[in-house]
């Protein structure tokens, strides 16, 4: 069945380093490919998808591109700030029925100033 | 416009005790789902439903009941609140079915004792 392999936590950076956050999925089809960010005590937000093979998602300086060849949709930044610490999930959708997602295990980043 | 919002926040129950999760948008929305969330587990699908009157089992549905009372509300019922059914539940929803972004409530976190 599908799923989405996601990179362990936590993740610990300073203030402007670059973050990579890894992402791998199976499918049978051709998936859309998202990123949610969860915030302290909140639920979940979109971050950014892609959803065919070499798209590229981008919001508030972060991004992933949809690579077929490799299954991957890994996350970057080039210049983290402290605001961006939350979790990260990974997740992916077939598109069929009802649209259901399946999430990574999800990254946990905390940036220090 | 609230979009997804969840009742109680916070819920501490004894074992055999039973509960039903609120969820409500505001949205417009066709599709709606119920996940639970765990540590080192990324969110799983409880139930779903695709559009009012339907109803679906995700990926652990035992042990929970859902109720698409019309097209704003879908509640998830506990009948027999278990330990391992500790866990913090997120409502979503998505307009149509397709490559579409889910939109989450903040979530209710559920001790079961």
């Amino acid at each position: 069945g599908d799923s989405v392999t996601q990179m362990e936590g936590p993740v610990t950076l300073s203030e402007e380093a670059f973050l990579t956050i890894n992402c791998t999925y199976t499918a049978t089809g051709y998936p859309s490919l998202f990123w949610y960010v969860q915030y302290p005590g909140e639920g979940l937000q979109l971050l950014l998808k892609a959803t065919k093979a070499d798209d590229k998602g981008s919001n508030k300086g972060f991004e992933a591109t949809y690579r077929k060849e490799t299954t991957s949709f890994h996350l970057e930044k080039g210049s983290v700030q402290v605001s961006d610490s939350a979790v990260y999930f990974c997740a992916l959708s077939d598109g069929s029925g009802a649209n259901n997602l399946f999430f990574g295990t999800g990254t946990r980043l905390t940036v220090i100033p | 416009n609230a979009g997804v919002t969840q009742t109680p926040k916070f819920q501490v129950l004894k074992t055999g005790q039973s509960m039903t999760l609120q969820c409500a948008q505001d949205m417009n929305h066709n599709s709606m789902y119920w996940y639970r969330q765990d540590p080192g587990m990324g969110l799983r699908l409880i139930y779903y439903s695709a559009s009012e009157g339907t109803t679906d089992k995700g990926e652990v549905p035992n042990g929970y009941n859902v109720s698409r009372l019309n097209k704003r509300e879908f509640s998830l019922r506990l009948e027999s609140a278990a330990p391992s059914q500790t866990s913090v539940y997120f409502c979503a929803s998505i307009r149509t079915s397709g490559y579409n972004e889910q939109f989450f409530g903040p979530g209710t976190r559920l001790t079961v004792l």
